[in-house]
């Protein structure tokens, strides 16, 4: 049963354009909700969150939107870079969760045209 | 502070054979958890720690599987009799929030 899902697999975009990725997610209990960027070799680093209560958190050159009523969420890139050039991961948590552990998707191979 | 460690990086080891991994957290981080990422798959759950006090395991983490984490601080992992189907790499994390998780790169095991 899978929780979190990224349907796709792999996305391609020109440097400086925006690369949009997407996230669903079946479980009505999840409240709190992060993105992770994976290098080859390298385990995940935290990129941005977002809380149930919020629609959108901003960071730099990354957005996350929520859209609770789709179950959906989105990760905005602008303008996108080379060394964004990664996988990445959607997860998903919730506040009565032991310890907040995650549950991720799949993950979107993200590659960056120079 | 250098991040979480995990040793080794790679391990290859026969059908059979009994692993064990390592994990140092981030010295003030009070949890501590377990992943395993298989191809094609994000990290799934396997266990958690607060201390010293594994709080809570996954169903995937069968009785061959087992933790520790004594005196709150490193963490091993161990696999006994390995299948073809543990291979997988296992990544260990270390917290005190939920964005504070940091992982580290993991050790890649094959079983061959």
């Amino acid at each position: 049963d899978q929780q979190v899902k990224q349907n796709s697999p792999s996305l391609s975009v020109q440097e400086g354009r925006i690369s949009i990725l997407n996230c669903d997610y079946t479980n009505s209990m999840f409240d709190y909700f992060l993105w992770y960027k994976k290098y080859p070799a390298e385990g995940p680093t935290f990129l941005i969150s977002i809380s149930s209560i919020k629609d959108k958190n901003e960071d730099g050159r990354f957005t996350v939107f929520l859209n609770k009523s789709a179950k959906h969420l989105s990760l905005h890139i602008v303008p996108s870079q080379p060394g964004d050039s990664a996988v990445y991961f959607c997860a998903a948590t919730w506040e009565k969760s032991s310890g907040d552990k995650l549950t991720f998707g799949t993950g979107t191979r993200l590659a960056v045209r120079p | 502070d250098t991040g979480v460690s995990q040793d080794p990086r790679h391990k290859i080891t026969k059908r059979g054979q009994n692993v064990t991994f390592r994990c140092d957290p981030i010295s003030e981080h009070n949890r501590l958890y377990w992943y395993r990422q298989t191809l094609g798959q994000g990290p799934e759950f396997l266990t958690y720690f607060q201390n010293e006090a594994q709080l809570e395991k996954s169903r995937l983490l069968s009785d061959r599987f087992s933790a520790e984490r004594p005196k709150g601080s490193f963490s091993t992992l161990e696999i006994q009799r390995t299948e073809q189907g543990d291979s997988a790499m296992y990544l260990c994390a270390s917290s005190t929030t939920r964005d504070g998780y940091t992982f580290g790169s993991g050790t890649r095991l094959t079983v061959v």
